[in-house]
């Protein structure tokens, strides 16, 4: 296996774009979590499936923020309208419940100008 | 505990000093507490998956302790050299009904001058 894939791996859109975050976990893994990193909160999570499910969104910042994950090999992560505020990096990660390791994905650079 | 904390927030240390760091996590629920090595411009890498109360780990010069009733995890490096600089993050795998949530502390920065 690849591993977790992130795209794209550098992102950079003015105020007002819609932004979207893909990832492709680890074939097998039933768990997915989005984190958002800064240098005030540091690894932030944003949101977490499992099966396919979101299970707790409460870590999503605002309504501006959106994830789906239609299935067991793809997940979104949505800001629209983006803000500068929203310039972090974010990352991806996928477990097994069996092993709990989590495997990150190399993280998507969002800059918001 | 709600939160998981990590002390020091920052560490300097020399070629060859010994180090250790502090994780305090939420005991309640408790399912799993990892350990990562974040080096920068890369991904966090899991070092440790701990799950029993007293548990011990070691890979090479880095051991990592369990107590997950009193809800505080130590990792230690021994001899530290300079490419065990990094940020070294800890992680509470937690049940919530019937899922399990990975939260992060905000780590702790080690630099280890030659």
């Amino acid at each position: 296996d690849a591993g977790v894939i992130q795209s794209p791996r550098h992102e950079v859109t003015e105020m007002g774009q819609e932004v979207t975050l893909r990832c492709k976990p680890i074939s097998g893994h039933d768990y997915l979590f989005w984190y958002r990193q800064t240098m005030m909160r540091g690894l932030e999570l944003l949101i977490y499936f499992n099966n396919n499910v979101p299970i707790d969104d409460s870590g999503m910042p605002e309504d501006r923020f959106s994830a789906k994950m239609p299935n067991a090999s793809f997940s979104t992560l949505k800001i629209q309208p983006s803000e500068p505020r929203d310039s972090a990096v974010y990352f991806c990660a996928s477990s097994f419940l069996g092993s709990t390791e989590a495997f990150f994905g190399q993280g998507t650079r969002l800059t918001v100008v | 505990i709600l939160n998981v904390e990590q002390s020091p927030q920052s560490l300097h240390v020399q070629e060859g000093d010994s180090t250790n760091f502090t994780c305090s996590f939420p005991s309640s629920n408790f399912y799993a507490l990892h350990w990562y090595r974040w080096e920068t411009a890369k991904s966090p890498e899991a070092l440790f998956v701990m799950t029993l109360n007293g548990d011990e780990k070691k890979k090479g010069r880095i051991s990592a302790t369990l107590n997950t009733k009193e809800g505080y995890s130590y990792l230690y490096i021994k001899g530290s050299q300079p490419e065990d600089s990094a940020t070294y993050l800890c992680a509470s795998f937690r049940r919530g009904g019937s899922n399990y949530k990975l939260t992060f502390g905000k780590g702790t920065l080690l630099t280890v001058n030659p």
